[in-house]
């Protein structure tokens, strides 16, 4: 079945380092990808999406290209802040048998930024 | 901004009890799921809920899940006779239209400890 590999974490970054969370797909057919976020005693938020290769999806200084290639969905930040730690998610949605184009998560990367 | 609330924030309960995790999503959107985290592994997809039914269940959701949508406005997952194992953070997620490009909107999540 579907699959998603996220780099394991935790990752700890100085303010203003250069920020790549490392994330690959197993599916079938053309998924959508997505990177959630979910910052501290709160829910999961959609950060950024791209629904087919090469489209780049882009929020808050975060970017991810959609690589077939490669299967790949890297979150990137060129300059991170302290107010970007967070638990950051890669998933995918692709059709299902049964229609209802669930997501499929990483296991999840924890982020810690220091002043 | 519309968003999807989740009440209780935090449930404990006794193995063999019956709990009832509520979500209300927002108001236009068609298509209901929950998923679950257990600590420290990853988000996992349990149920999806279109047309006021199940449009699929994993192999997690067994005899032991219910869920409804009662008058419109809530969601609900029932679990009958929980076991430690249930122990997780319980999210509710809704979404507007059919397409694996849609996204998903989370509700902030119940963690449920099962003693």
């Amino acid at each position: 079945g579907d699959s998603v590999t996220q780099m394991e974490g935790p990752v700890t970054l100085s303010e203003e380092a250069f920020l790549t969370i490392n994330c690959t797909y197993t599916a079938t057919g053309y998924p959508s990808l997505f990177w959630y976020v979910q910052y501290p005693g709160e829910g999961l938020q959609l950060l950024l999406k791209a629904t087919k290769a090469d489209d780049k999806g882009s929020n808050k200084g975060f970017e991810a290209t959609y690589r077939k290639e490669t299967t790949s969905f890297h979150l990137e930040k060129g300059s991170v802040q302290v107010s970007d730690s967070a638990v950051y998610f890669c998933a995918l949605s692709g059709f299902t048998q049964g229609g209802s184009e669930k997501l499929v998560f990483g296991k999840g990367t924890k982020l810690t930024v220091n002043p | 901004e519309p968003e999807v609330t989740q009440t209780p924030s935090h449930q404990v309960t006794q193995m063999g009890q019956e709990v009832i995790l509520r979500c209300v999503p927002i108001s236009n959107h068609l298509y209901f799921y929950w998923y679950r985290q257990i600590l420290g592994q990853k988000v996992e997809f349990l149920v999806s809920f279109y047309n006021n039914e199940i449009s699929e269940k994993s192999e997690i959701f067994d005899d032991q899940f219910s869920v409804e949508r009662p008058d419109g406005s809530n969601f609900t997952l029932k679990i009958r006779s929980t076991k430690l194992e249930d122990s997780a953070m319980y999210f509710c997620a809704s979404r507007a239209s059919s397409g694996g490009a849609q996204t998903q909107y989370f509700g902030p999540g119940t963690r449920l400890l099962v003693l």
